[in-house]
């Protein structure tokens, strides 16, 4: 099992859509977790990080974190085709463990 | 402007010719970490450094060496590259050892061996 799951997709959604995508994770020292965004070639951007368990929103993104069932989601409102890029869930443990573990990342695609 | 640099930032070798690739931050982070990047099977660690002289081993740290000998630099050393060694690599930092801070990424580094 890996330690941080995500489906490849490609998940497609229209334009002004929402389209939401999930992570789990199997290490329930997990403390910390990230989306990055990261187009083609690209080097992998931080979108958003949540530490406790419930939502965080940041402009048309939304983050949502339950540790119970050790699972993280992403949701983005009003979807643009700019947002068509590869999404990687990331954790990393708490204390001095420092480890960093990433998910393959879902491809999400925007149509106009 | 803060930044992660990495170099050469392409670089096409043959099997077993030593090479550096360089990474340097400007924002007196203490955690560095170098990844690469796979189809299917997405980033994975390959070390980190949480301070200077302070390394330790992530996923996949087998034919791979790193030294922290400035706060700045974290380079990493493939001392005899092989074809499975094919691929994007990047560097991160961030400030400070709390699991909660920030990772900035460097450009990447596509690495071909032959």
């Amino acid at each position: 099992q890996k330690e941080v799951e995500q489906n490849s997709g490609p998940l497609s959604v229209p334009e002004g859509a929402i389209a939401s995508l999930n992570c789990t994770y199997s290490d329930r020292g997990s403390q910390s977790f990230f989306w990055y965004r990261q187009y083609s070639g690209k080097s992998p951007e931080l979108i958003m990080s949540i530490y406790s368990n419930g939502d965080k929103e940041d402009g048309r993104f939304t983050a949502q974190l339950n540790k119970a069932s050790q699972y993280v989601s992403l949701l983005i409102r009003d979807s643009q085709p700019s947002d068509s890029a590869t999404y990687l869930c990331a954790s990393i443990r708490g204390g001095g463990y420092q480890k960093v573990t990433f998910g393959t990342g879902t491809k999400l695609q925007v149509i106009p | 402007e803060a930044q992660v640099t990495q170099n050469p930032r392409y670089l096409i070798t043959v099997t077993g010719k030593k090479l550096t690739v360089t990474c340097s931050q400007n924002m007196n982070h203490e955690y560095m970490s170098w990844y690469r990047q796979d189809p299917g099977l997405g980033l994975r660690q390959i070390y980190y450094s949480m301070n200077v002289e302070v390394t330790d081993k992530g996923d996949v740290p087998e034919g791979y060496k790193v030294s922290r000998k400035e706060k700045r630099n974290f380079p990493l050393i493939l001392e005899s590259p092989s074809p499975n060694q094919t691929s994007l690599y990047f560097c991160a930092s961030r400030g400070g050892t709390s699991s909660y801070n920030e990772q900035f990424f460097g450009p990447g580094t596509r690495l071909t061996v032959l």
